[in-house]
């Protein structure tokens, strides 16, 4: 069964600051999906950033970018600039390919601070 | 842009009371999900539906939950006797086909069981 590990329970950053929060996994799988997503106080979430295993070039999506060493079987996702409206937990998820279901981490709470 | 929606936002029910949740996926989507996050804990997936069926399934999912489509554009979450255990924040998703692999999730409904 894979496993999604974030090790980092909280975090914090001044705004303007750049930030990396944690994620591992482990998977016998040679191709998979990867994603972040965020969970503001409003407790919805939001998909942030995905990565498909398969493709070596690490995805970005505006102040959000992905670290992802597949050999490591690492994820981390960097924000640039941070912004108040950043402060949220932040989850790592994986999903098979075919598969059907995400498996969460724990998730890290990020803070900004002004 | 579409989006999953959910009804009701928040839900207080008596302990062996049943409950109906309900969630109204993007449109053109095929597969539907449903996952649970008990205050403070991870994300955990409950139950996956394509083509009128469930498709997979966790052990959370015993028999005292099922799920329903019972038209073509709700989806329905039904625990028939609720325990206190089953407090927890309750989220829809869906996917709009095998080959997309991005799950787009609903605000959730707060289901709190006393």
């Amino acid at each position: 069964a894979q496993t999604v590990t974030q090790s980092q329970p909280e975090m914090s950053v001044q705004e303007a600051e750049t930030v990396t929060l944690s994620c591992t996994y482990d998977t016998s799988e040679s191709n998979y999906y990867l994603f972040w997503y965020k969970q503001p106080p409003s407790r919805q979430m939001i998909l942030v950033i995905r990565q498909e295993a398969y493709k070596q070039q690490n995805a970005t999506e505006n102040r959000f970018s992905v670290n992802f060493q597949k050999a490591a079987k690492s994820f981390s996702l960097k924000i640039s600039d941070s912004q108040l409206g950043d402060t949220a937990m932040y989850f790592c998820a994986f999903m098979r390919e075919y598969g059907n279901k995400l498996v969460f981490g724990a998730g890290t709470i990020l803070r900004v601070k002004s | 842009e579409p989006e999953v929606t959910q009804t009701p936002s928040h839900q207080v029910t008596q302990m062996g009371q049943e409950v109906i949740l309900r969630c109204v996926p993007i449109s053109n989507h095929l597969y539907f999900y449903w996952y649970r996050q008990i205050l403070g804990q991870k994300v955990e997936f409950l139950v996956s539906f394509y083509n009128n069926e469930i498709s997979e399934k966790s052990e959370i999912f015993d028999d005292q939950f099922s799920v329903e489509r019972p038209d073509g554009s709700n989806f329905t979450l039904k625990i028939r006797s609720t325990k206190l255990e089953d407090s927890a924040m309750y989220f829809c998703a869906s996917r709009r086909a095998r080959e997309s692999y991005e799950q787009y999730f609903g605000p959730g409904t707060r289901l709190t069981v006393t």
